[in-house]
């Protein structure tokens, strides 16, 4: 089985410019997280879906960030424009179901973004 | 939001059991505990999770005393692929914190 797939797995864009990220979670995993790692911090939450919704965006940080998951399949996460304390490493998880099973998330290796 | 807190960092040598024990004082009724481990340049992956008293897999134990209010787990024989940052989280919030980093030593 598949796991969680990310793209690209390392970005470099100048200040200003856009980038959009790619997850493509576990076939049938209804519940898709995104995360970043910003220099030195702690893992932080993002946003969550449930298939197509936004189940949970609490984490976005700014109007610069825009999450979509057209279809309920796979999902990007745009970050449009760019700015320097936007660098680090964006993760995204999948997990399936509803309850308990959907604690179980499954990490994809990240993609490293990195504005100059 | 129930918060957690690990020690920064342990040391082991290969072959011994290692105990990290989490603090999460404020855990709601409805919260799970989950263990997540992390190697250098990877995304975390998940190790265990329980509710209360104790639960086992091939990889690891965790203990949950009655109170719920701190967990333990537990990894028999580590070998030297253990050394990671392992991270506690509870169920109702995903807070990763900053983890606990394991060295394992030959």
């Amino acid at each position: 089985e598949a796991g969680v797939t990310q793209f690209p797995s390392h970005s470099v864009i100048e200040k200003g410019q856009t980038v959009t990220l790619r997850c493509d979670p576990i076939s049938g995993h209804d519940n898709l997280y995104w995360y970043r790692r910003v220099m030195g911090k702690e893992i932080k939450f993002l946003l969550h879906f449930v298939k197509e919704s936004k189940q949970d965006e609490s984490g976005m940080p700014n109007n610069r960030f825009l999450a979509e998951r057209t279809g309920g399949t796979y999902s990007t996460l745009k970050v449009q424009p760019a700015e320097l304390e936007d660098s680090g490493v964006y993760f995204c998880a999948s997990s399936p179901g509803q309850g308990v099973s959907s604690y179980e998330q499954y990490f994809g290796p990240g993609t490293r973004l990195t504005v100059t | 939001l129930a918060k957690t807190t690990q020690p920064i960092s342990m040391d082991s040598y290969e072959g011994q059991e290692v105990n990290i024990t989490c603090s999460h004082n404020n855990i709601a009724t409805n919260d799970y505990i989950t263990w997540y481990q992390q190697f250098p340049s990877q995304g975390p992956r998940f190790i265990i999770q329980g509710y209360k008293t104790k639960v086992t897999n091939e990889v690891a134990s965790l203990f949950i005393p009655a109170d719920r209010k701190s967990s333990t787990l537990s990894l028999p024989r580590v070998s030297l692929s253990d050394t990671a940052v392992y991270y506690c989280l509870v169920r109702g919030n995903l807070i990763f914190g900053k983890g606990t980093k394991l060295s394992v030593k030959p």
